[in-house]
């Protein structure tokens, strides 16, 4: 079976500093990892993907994340943070089958 | 651009009713996924369909629960019998077949139920 624990329900961080969001997972296999943000009542928005190669991956919006294998983490980053990131960020995984399992999400609020 | 459009947006039903949601892919996306989230939580993965072909089926699809996409094209995902702990966020998203872009899904902006 395969788990996504992202470990924080709430990140608060100042405009203008770094944020990161943390996500760990258990997959068996090779992992496909993603990255989705969340608005108020809409649906979810893809931000970037791992599936093979380089181990930081940049994605929409000024957003990266990191992979590493040996601690299962995929760890959302962003060097300056600005207010309009404010929203529920979801870490996803999948191994060899399609369906994708999400974690319970992080809140992130950039404070002006 | 046209993403994934779902149908309608928010549905109020009493219990015991039947409720029918549809889901419109992204153009030329051969694969569709349903999702429910409910409040707090990451979406939980129910069915998927490549093309007209239902793949993969959670165990969270109980026997109250079926859904189709006969041509391949469009998707509805259907309860009976609802009960109160149908409420949730239904959600549907889509991936092209044989693309650099296959293993990504992308979602709609979802159909809200709540069974009163």
């Amino acid at each position: 079976a395969q788990s996504v624990a992202q470990p924080e329900d709430q990140v608060n961080v100042a405009e203008g500093n770094p944020l990161t969001v943390k996500c760990t997972y258990s997959v068996s296999g090779n992992p496909y990892l993603f990255w989705y943000v969340q608005y108020p009542n809409r649906g979810l928005q893809f931000l970037l993907k791992y599936i093979t190669g380089d181990n930081l991956v940049k994605g929409s919006y000024g957003f990266e994340a990191e992979f590493n294998k040996s601690q299962t983490s995929f760890h959302l980053k962003k060097p300056s943070a600005l207010v309009s990131d404010s929203a529920l960020y979801f870490c996803a995984v999948r191994g060899s089958a399609r369906q994708l399992t999400f974690g319970s999400g992080t809140q992130l609020t950039v404070l002006p | 651009d046209t993403g994934v459009s779902q149908n309608p947006r928010h549905k109020i039903t009493k219990r015991g009713q039947n409720v029918t949601f549809r889901c419109d892919p992204i153009s030329e996306h051969n694969r569709l996924y349903w999702y429910r989230q409910t409040l707090g939580q990451g979406p939980e993965f129910l069915t998927y369909f490549q093309n007209e072909a239902q793949l993969e089926k959670s165990r969270l699809l109980s026997d109250r629960f079926s859904a189709e996409r006969p041509k391949g094209s469009f998707s509805t995902l259907e309860i009976q019998r609802t009960e109160q702990g149908d409420s949730a966020m239904y959600l549907c998203a889509s991936s092209p077949l044989g693309h650099p872009d296959t293993d990504t899904q992308y979602f709609g902006p979802g159909t809200r139920l709540t069974v009163l």
